[in-house]
């Protein structure tokens, strides 16, 4: 199957700094990118959803200007956590699709990363 | 809005025995359900994934069926293994959604006693 990468892997910052978060899709061009978060025990809850060359949207309560997406490129995500406060530690996982339009597709994951602020 | 429930939350069972964990989902106007593994601390692992059209899909010893108008799907797991512990997600995609993401389950946690 396909394969998506996210960088890094875990990460520790302090409250008021902040935190970038790569998602990457090794072998295919990822159309549709989702940012997912997980709390502990919990399920995944999506944050938002980039296309390629134009802006996320972002699903409610979820609040844009503290969590930036950009996806620039058919093969590369980011998430920027700005301001980080330790409410924001979470799992967060990214997943692309690669047709756009057709959501039969699959979508794969990425293995995830680990913010935790202190 | 869609809400998929899974059910049980956890299951502990003896090594060898078949199991069968079980989604259900509010909407049945999905284009697809899949079924995901995930260990602790780590991403998901897609296990099936099933089209609205089919009925049922098979992996090894996994078998996943589909009964969208009654909103359920099953996840069976012929002679579990320890290494089949693990918490298994469902998670459907809606024709009312946009951008067709997925909505989860709250996952069912499964240990598998050697």
């Amino acid at each position: 199957g396909a394969v998506v990468s996210q960088h890094p892997s875990w990460v520790i910052c302090k409250s008021g700094t902040s935190v970038k978060i790569e998602c990457r899709s090794l072998d295919f061009q990822a159309t549709t990118m989702f940012w997912y978060r997980q709390f502990p025990k919990q399920s995944l809850m999506l944050m938002a959803t980039s296309n390629e060359g134009s802006k996320a949207t972002y699903e409610q309560g979820v609040e844009k200007d503290k969590f930036l997406i950009n996806h620039a490129s058919l093969t590369l995500s980011t998430l920027t956590v700005t301001s980080a406060h330790p409410e924001d530690s979470s799992f967060y996982i990214c997943s692309a699709r690669g047709l756009a339009g057709d959501f039969r597709y699959e979508q794969y994951f990425g293995p995830g990363t680990r913010l935790t602020v202190t | 809005k869609q809400e998929v429930t899974q059910i049980p939350a956890a299951l502990s069972v003896p090594e060898g025995e078949n199991l069968v964990l079980n989604c259900s989902f509010t909407d049945s106007a999905i284009y697809n359900l899949q079924w995901f593994r995930q260990d602790p601390g780590k991403g998901l692992t897609s296990l099936l994934l099933i089209q609205s059209s089919q009925r049922e899909q098979t992996s090894g010893r996994l078998n996943a069926s589909l009964d969208k108008s009654s909103g359920r799907s099953t996840l069976y797991i012929a002679a579990s293994q320890p290494g089949d512990s693990a918490t298994y997600l469902c998670a459907v995609v809606n024709y009312g959604g946009s951008q067709g993401n997925l909505i989860f389950g709250k996952g069912t946690k499964l240990s598998v006693k050697p």
